[in-house]
């Protein structure tokens, strides 16, 4: 059965620093990974996704994540944070055998001091 | 068009009221989606709609009523709700149900209030 676990509830940076969200999956198969992002009081926007071509994996706004099977993780990163990233972070699996429903992880509050 | 359009943005009902939440969406995409969110969790599916057939109900109370009346539109009809019914409610769609969706497309939602 897939999983997703996202190893940090809330991540504290400072504006200009780099970010780091973490997610690691299990899945039986060979799984998509995405990473939405939500903003207060807004709907989900994708950030990006990686479904089996390169391992580094560019998104909008900076982002990128590489996903690495060996250690079972699609972590994300940007090198330098912006006050409009404070938002929360969804890391989610979809693989065929559940018909490529969306498993969530438990999101990522990313806060951005100033 | 990229978007998908939810209406209306905010809603108050009383729990005898009825009401309709809808999404469209002009992405020519063949699977829909109704989603409920409460406040710091994850999504939760509620339906899914391929090709305008009821795929997937998650064992959704039945005062919940989704209605597919064209591969463009979305509905979902609220009646006898509950104030734990009270959440944002998403709208997604993909290009197809069980076909590696490459990311479904969601809209800003509905922030639902029941009273």
């Amino acid at each position: 059965a897939q999983s997703v676990t996202q190893l940090d509830s809330h991540v504290s940076v400072s504006e200009g620093t780099p970010v780091l969200l973490r997610c690691n999956y299990s899945s039986s198969y060979s799984p998509s990974l995405f990473w939405y992002v939500q903003h207060p009081n807004k709907g989900l926007q994708l950030l990006l996704k990686y479904t089996s071509a390169a391992t580094l994996v560019k998104g909008i706004n900076g982002f990128e994540a590489e996903f690495k099977k060996s250690e079972t993780s699609f972590h994300l990163t940007k090198p330098s944070a912006h006050m409009s990233d404070a938002a929360e972070y969804f890391c989610v699996v979809s693989e065929l055998s559940s018909n490529y429903q969306l498993i969530w992880g438990a999101g990522t509050k990313l806060i951005i001091k100033p | 068009d990229t978007e998908v359009t939810q209406t209306p943005k905010h809603l108050v009902m009383g729990m005898t009221n009825k009401k309709s939440l809808k999404c469209e969406q002009h992405m020519g995409h063949r699977a829909m989606y109704w989603y409920k969110q409460k406040a710091k969790k994850p999504p939760e599916l509620m339906f899914v709609y391929s090709y305008e057939k009821l795929s997937i109900n998650e064992s959704v109370p039945s005062r919940f009523s989704p209605e597919c009346p064209n591969s463009s539109l979305l509905n979902l009809h609220l009646h006898a709700l509950q104030p734990e019914d009270s959440a944002l409610y998403l709208c997604a769609s993909s290009q197809a149900w069980s076909e590696d969706p490459g990311g479904y497309t969601f809209g800003s939602g509905t922030r639902l209030t029941v009273v």
